[in-house]
């Protein structure tokens, strides 16, 4: 079962205005969440992360916000730049039960010049 | 459809030992690529498949091999282990490429190398 969800699979933006990424989770368990980036023929690099105690998360342009009550995290990245295009991973873990990452299936983000 | 599977679920070896481990992808999907997630190193790109051909490899010795079949169905071996082979073994698939597309991850194998 898909216990994290990303129901976007492509997103458009233009450069210079604000993306953002959702992802859902349904287990409540998890404590840990994190956003991975991918390009084109790479595995998957750690961009940012949030823990359960916070509700917000900001390194640079890249902001995470967690709404645990909705079971709902978003990545925002202001502004934009072509360089963001690429794929991102949504991840969620429970630490207090493993440290198994579970996965959404991704959101190819496409920024326009 | 059913989703990713990846056999078997957990796994307990010996240094010095080998391991197979298997992926089979979400039907109709012909990309098939492997990761290690490790606490310490977090998620690390192994190799991807693509028609039984590997098209793209990560930064990890030879004693780390895969292949794939015709079905799309996809083996990870892992030769002579060491205790830092220890980790969750995680498998994706896509439909087409996986350079430009999504990827949907099978729930892992737990190898704990002893």
């Amino acid at each position: 079962d898909q216990q994290v969800k990303q129901n976007s699979p492509s997103l458009s933006v233009q450069e210079g205005r604000i993306s953002i990424l959702n992802c859902d989770y349904t287990n409540s368990m998890f404590d840990y969440f994190l956003w991975y980036k991918k390009y084109p023929a790479e595995g998957p690099t750690f961009l940012i992360s949030i823990s359960s105690i916070k509700d917000k998360n900001e390194d640079g342009r890249f902001t995470v916000f967690l709404n645990k009550s909705a079971k709902h995290l978003s990545l925002h990245i202001v502004p934009s730049q072509p360089g963001d295009s690429a794929v991102y991973f949504c991840a969620a873990v429970a630490l207090g039960v493993s440290n198994d990452m579970r996965f959404g299936a991704g959101t190819r983000l496409t920024v326009k010049p | 459809k059913a989703g990713v599977t990846q056999t078997p679920r957990y796994l307990i070896k010996t240094r010095g030992q080998q391991v197979t481990l298997s992926c089979s992808p979400i039907s109709g999907h012909r990309s098939v690529s492997w990761y290690q997630q490790t606490p310490g190193q977090g998620l690390q790109f192994l190799f991807e498949y693509f028609s039984e051909t590997q098209r793209n490899k990560g930064n990890f010795p030879g004693r780390f091999s895969g292949r794939q079949f015709s079905n799309s169905r996809s083996e990870m071996n892992v030769s002579t282990l060491e205790l830092g082979d220890s980790a969750l073994y995680l498998c994706a698939s896509s439909p087409q490429d996986s350079s430009t597309d999504t990827q949907y991850f099978g729930p892992g194998t737990r190898l704990t190398v002893l």
